[in-house]
């Protein structure tokens, strides 16, 4: 059973850049028939996709982040990262990653458990 | 703003029947968009519960079920149980953003 699992930095001081990676177990994360998303949730909000990679390396961003996202894959340590700059305190939340199937609209079929990143200095 | 809408909360007591509606437009559900439904507890990830508009992933019970109409979707639980209190949140995907995902904000379930 494949699972993810985030980790990183809890707490960034406004401006700075936000490191995530999620690191993938019982499966590998070459595989062509899924890419590799994360999704945030600030507190008392709702969910809010950021972006995913496919296994070719080509990567789709939310519009609304795309200035500020970058999101890779290090197919060596079976993971993928997240790294968000220039981070205020409306980008405090927690952040999720979760595997979706490389297809027209797939769900987000597996998801990590999550890690909270608090925006503060 | 979430570009899906759905209600804040509905409730229900055990064994009763819920709704939980999702109402997009036409550059996403209405779009031709599937849509997908997770339940998320608190401090746990959050699980697909519904895929394809319809469909239950393998272990999902069948008290779960999805349909789509037009613009919207909706999530019916059925024989409501304790367990099933949890956030409840539709996905799908956005033309006139760039193909990206969306979520609905959330829906509270309540077990009476």
């Amino acid at each position: 059973q494949l699972q993810l699992q985030e980790s990183g930095s809890g707490l960034v001081k406004p401006l700075e850049t936000l490191s995530l990676t999620c690191a993938v177990s019982g499966g590998s994360i070459s595989s062509g028939a899924y890419s590799w998303s994360w999704i945030r949730q600030p507190p008392g909000e709702g969910l809010e996709w950021i972006g995913y990679i496919y296994h070719s390396g080509t990567t789709y961003y939310n519009p609304s982040l795309k200035s500020r996202v970058t999101i890779s894959v290090d197919r060596s340590k079976n993971q993928f990262s997240l790294k968000l700059s220039s981070v205020t305190a409306a980008d405090t939340a927690v952040y999720y990653c979760a595997r979706r199937y490389s297809a027209y609209g797939a769900p987000f079929d597996i998801w990590g458990q999550g890690t909270m990143v608090t925006v503060s200095s | 703003q979430s570009v899906l809408t759905q209600p804040p909360s509905v409730s229900g007591a055990p064994g009763q029947r819920v709704t939980i509606s999702c109402t997009g437009s036409s550059s996403n559900i209405g779009a031709g968009y599937d849509v997908h439904w997770y339940q998320h507890l608190p401090g746990t990830a959050p699980k697909l519960l519904i895929y394809g508009n319809n469909i239950r992933p393998s272990g999902v019970p069948d008290r779960f079920s999805g349909s789509k109409s037009g613009t919207s979707a909706s999530l019916a639980i059925t024989g409501l149980q304790a367990e099933d209190e949890a956030d409840y949140y539709c996905q799908s995907y956005d033309s006139s953003l760039s193909g990206s995902g969306v979520f609905g904000g959330g829906t509270k379930l309540t077990v009476l």
